[in-house]
């Protein structure tokens, strides 16, 4: 992940609407990325995962997408509940260099009712 | 999935003195620990990396004197916030991985106000 310190873009979608969330990142040694979902107050909760052989991948109502020319990655969640009002973080790790991982900027989401 | 606990949650002290939090994976062996800061509305930043039984490795900026950090078993890992002062007041949070490529496993946070 990139720009960590700026603050929080947001994005507000209507229930029952698809969410797309967006990440860069700026390593192009990264090999493994994880997108996580953050509530007030909470630690980051896993949501999916990917490698950097595969350029998609899916999950229960979610979608990874990854694009190694541009360095991004993005989230889709499909049929929005306001449950997954959150913010949502991509983080990605370069298994070359360790085994950190660091975070993007994040966004905030607000499903609308 | 896994599990991590971190305690204590919320703790509020006075400029000048030292705070602990501790980070334990319940169900698993962690082979290495993080340590992030977070601040309101903003991102996780990395402040160090845990290796148990060998010294933590800190990121550009991150004071080790500051934040000691103890890796003694598998399954624990301390933050030591020494002479907190108001800037450092934050939500720290800890997270576990057992091997490269596993995904990292979070603690709930702790909330630290220094008076």
């Amino acid at each position: 992940g990139e720009s960590v310190g700026l603050h929080l873009p947001t994005l507000s979608v209507q229930e029952g609407d698809n969410s797309i969330i967006n990440c860069a990142y700026s390593n192009s040694a990264s090999d493994y990325f994880i997108w996580y979902k953050q509530e007030s107050g909470k630690g980051p909760q896993f949501i999916i995962d990917i490698r950097s052989n595969m350029d998609k991948r899916q999950g229960q109502r979610v979608t990874v997408l990854l694009n190694k020319t541009v360095k991004h990655l993005s989230l889709q969640i499909a049929a929005t509940q306001p449950g997954d009002s959150a913010v949502y973080f991509c983080a990605d790790q370069a298994s070359s260099t360790g085994n950190q991982f660091y975070f993007g900027t994040g966004t905030s989401l607000t499903v609308i009712p | 999935g896994a599990v991590v606990s971190q305690h204590p949650s919320r703790v509020i002290c006075k400029s000048g003195t030292s705070v602990k939090i501790e980070c334990r994976s319940l169900d698993f062996q962690a082979t290495t620990m993080f340590w992030y800061r977070q601040f309101p509305k903003q991102s996780l930043m990395l402040m160090a990396t845990s290796n148990e039984g060998s010294k933590a490795t800190y990121e550009q900026g991150v004071e080790k004197d500051k934040f000691l950090i103890n890796h003694a078993s598998l399954t624990l890992s301390t933050l030591t916030v020494t002479s907190a002062h108001p800037e450092d007041s934050s939500f720290y949070i800890c997270s576990a991985t057992a091997e490269l490529y596993e995904k990292l496993f979070f603690g709930s946070g702790t909330q630290l106000s220094v008076l």
